[in-house]
């Protein structure tokens, strides 16, 4: 079994629709993100969370909202999805130090808004 | 603003070549550069860290460089096999929490 598992893998649906992806670990890490992956750029970041009580806006926050539900289950919700929402959607996990950084990966939640 | 920038966009090489993939960087306060493969439909994998002190680091056929004076990297390839067909991302780290991702290189091995 994967160590960060997220569900849905693939999503299609349409415009003014809510929209929930989740995202569960098996790591211990505490920190946990969400970033997105659109063709021709980089990985940015939606949200991020250090703990259950602690949530953090990224760079491109507008339109979603997260809930760290226990230290392992952090989900995304679309409460009314866009086509320009259409994307990949990544869950990364973190230990709170001594890795240097490294991220460790789920394996996507392909989102399609029609 | 910190920005990670990698060349080439794509790269189509024949199976058992080798090949170079650049990073440059504007990131400071500089603290470490990872190279990660990701697989088609897959998430991204660390291959390799380099930190400020390290020039060259090798992890089976894959060996990365660093210079910090010209804020550059490189991944080399030796003997390119069918399975390193993959996006490749260049991602450096300001401290610990500040992360900046290039936008990938997409290499294609073919036979």
């Amino acid at each position: 079994d994967a160590d960060v598992t997220q569900t849905p893998r693939n999503r299609i649906t349409k415009t003014g629709k809510r929209i929930m992806l989740e995202c569960s670990q098996t790591k211990g890490h505490d920190r946990m993100y969400w970033y997105r992956q659109d063709p021709g750029l980089g990985l940015r970041l939606i949200y991020y969370s250090f703990d259950v009580k602690d949530i953090n806006k990224g760079e491109i926050s507008d339109g979603y909202s997260v809930s760290r539900q226990a230290q392992a289950k952090f989900s995304l919700s679309l409460e009314s999805a866009i086509p320009n929402q259409t994307a990949l959607y990544f869950c990364a996990t973190r230990p709170t130090a001594g890795n240097t950084g490294e991220l460790f990966f789920g394996e996507g939640s392909r989102l399609t808004v029609l | 603003k910190n920005q990670v920038e990698q060349s080439p966009q794509s790269l189509i090489i024949l199976e058992g070549k080798n090949c170079t993939l650049q990073c440059n960087y504007t990131v400071s306060p500089f603290s470490n550069l990872r190279w990660y493969k990701q697989d088609t439909g897959r998430g991204p994998v660390s291959l390799t860290i380099m930190t400020f002190s390290e020039n060259t680091k090798s992890n089976g056929r894959y060996t990365a460089t660093l210079d910090a004076d010209t804020k550059q990297s490189s991944l080399h390839i030796t003997a390119s096999q069918l399975s390193d067909s993959a996006s490749y991302i260049c991602v450096v780290s300001a401290g610990y929490q500040k992360v900046t991702f290039g936008t990938g290189t997409k290499l294609q091995v073919i036979p």
